[in-house]
């Protein structure tokens, strides 16, 4: 399986800070990247995603940057609020294959 | 709608026995996905369906594990005969399609204690 590599594993962000994941794909035939948000004692949901013909999608607080060259994508949250705080995860899908999960952030927002 | 519903969402069992997870997909939804998720290890894929057919199996870990979509709605994942490293929350999550599969919808997990 294909892998997306995400990073930090963890992220300690004061309450109105920006918070920033990255993640980092080798399969170029990706053609969708979607982020999942999960909190605890419930299952990843849908947050945003970003197709790779556009290199920054915003909604509300949350945005994704896309480096097609790099590889690279990112999710950037402003004015992280306490409520943010969860496990945040991207990923990559081509063609017919499922999605490709990273390995999760868990974000702590502190006020 | 009331999204996919998963039962039980927790199972304590002890090693050797076997267990069943239940998956009831959300109406109209045509793949269903099976993953377990572990601090170790994060969200892993097992297995995927579309209109009931198995499409790759090749994440279930052994064995041990099997799954089934008896019907369009539900599906089940069974391990037999459990062990103490099967312990993790597993989800399902179902979509439109796998060639549209980001638009996943994953149920409230199942969290499974082998002891």
């Amino acid at each position: 399986q294909q892998q997306v590599k995400q990073s930090p594993q963890s992220l300690i962000v004061q309450k109105g800070g920006i918070s920033i994941i990255n993640c980092a794909y080798e399969n170029t035939a990706f053609d969708y990247f979607p982020w999942y948000q999960q909190f605890p004692g419930k299952g990843p949901a849908l947050l945003i995603a970003i197709r790779p013909d556009v290199s920054e999608k915003k909604e509300g607080r949350f945005t994704i940057s896309f480096n097609k060259s790099a590889k690279q994508f990112s999710l950037h949250i402003m004015d992280s609020q306490p409520g943010d705080s969860a496990t945040y995860f991207c990923a990559a899908v081509s063609g017919n294959t499922p999605l490709v999960f990273g390995k999760g952030t868990r974000l702590s927002v502190i006020a | 709608d009331a999204g996919v519903i998963q039962s039980p969402r927790h199972e304590v069992t002890e090693m050797g026995q076997e267990v069943t997870l239940r998956c009831k997909l959300i109406s109209g939804h045509n793949s269903l996905f099976w993953y377990r998720q572990t601090m170790m290890r994060g969200l892993e894929l097992l297995i995927y369906f579309n209109n009931n057919v198995p499409i790759d199996d090749s994440g279930m870990p052994e064995d041990r594990f099997s799954a089934k979509m008896p019907n369009a709605s539900f599906s089940t994942l069974k391990i037999q005969p459990s062990e103490p490293r099967d312990s993790a929350v597993y989800f399902c999550a179902s979509s439109f399609g796998v060639n549209r599969g980001y638009e996943q919808y994953f149920g409230p997990g199942t969290r499974l204690t082998v002891t």
